[in-house]
């Protein structure tokens, strides 16, 4: 079953615009982690929060965590075209038998340059 | 330099035909991972192993077998029990299990296509 689910499907923005992808999931959660996929490609780890972690920083990527909403966001700051990539949310439970990463279908970033 | 390697690129598969992908990591991480991923959708877990000589099924695992006789090596065979095979498999591999907040790092897949 899908834990996480990102939003929009699809973004499309022009180069040095900001780009805002939001995670919701539905189980308390471990952490949470979001990966970067270019096409035809393996992911690529970005940022993994802790539950009891609000924000984190890295470069031009910065994540929020509300365990409240049971949401997220990634903000990609001041975009360029090689930011074009679907991007996924994971998330691992806090409970249960069997604790791996579930992940989203993904958000598809498209920048124009 | 480190990574996980996965081969072939591509593979073709008859009817009624298992065929092995496979996957090999110089991290020197305890856990290993296949994932399913199909077009537009995220990665779906069929078979993990936290260490040697051990392995778990994961939420798609029928149709699939997987063994773990060496650290850095983690094959998965589709067997001709799985009737919907046409995909990208992933292989990723972690320093410990996610619950005590470890990233993955993947391989660059499989695709897997029906002749």
């Amino acid at each position: 079953s899908q834990q996480g689910e990102e939003d929009p499907q699809a973004l499309s923005i022009q180069e040095g615009e900001n780009a805002t992808m939001n995670c919701s999931y539905k189980t308390s959660i471990n952490n949470l982690q979001w990966y970067r996929q270019n096409s035809g490609r393996g992911l690529v780890h970005l940022i993994l929060i802790r539950s009891n972690e609000r924000e984190k920083h890295s470069g031009r990527l910065r994540v929020t965590l509300d365990t409240s909403k049971k949401s997220s966001s990634l903000l990609i700051t001041a975009s360029r075209a090689a930011d074009t990539a679907s991007y996924f949310c994971a998330t691992v439970p806090r409970s249960g038998s069997a604790r791996q990463l579930t992940f989203g279908s993904g958000t598809q970033l498209t920048v124009l340059p | 330099d480190g990574g996980i390697t996965q081969s072939p690129k591509y593979l073709f598969r008859k009817e009624g035909q298992n065929v092995t992908l496979s996957c090999e990591q110089n991290l020197n991480h305890d856990a290993m991972y296949w994932y399913r991923q199909d077009p537009g959708q995220g990665l779906r877990l069929i078979y993990y192993s936290q260490i040697v000589n051990d392995f778990q099924k994961g939420d798609i695992a029928e149709g699939y077998s997987v063994s773990r006789e060496k650290k850095e090596s983690f094959p998965l065979t589709v067997t001709s029990a799985q009737k919907n095979p046409t995909a990208f498999y992933l292989c990723a591999s972690s320093l410990d299990s996610p619950v005590v907040n470890q990233p993955q790092h993947f391989g660059d897949g499989t695709r897997l296509s029906i002749l």
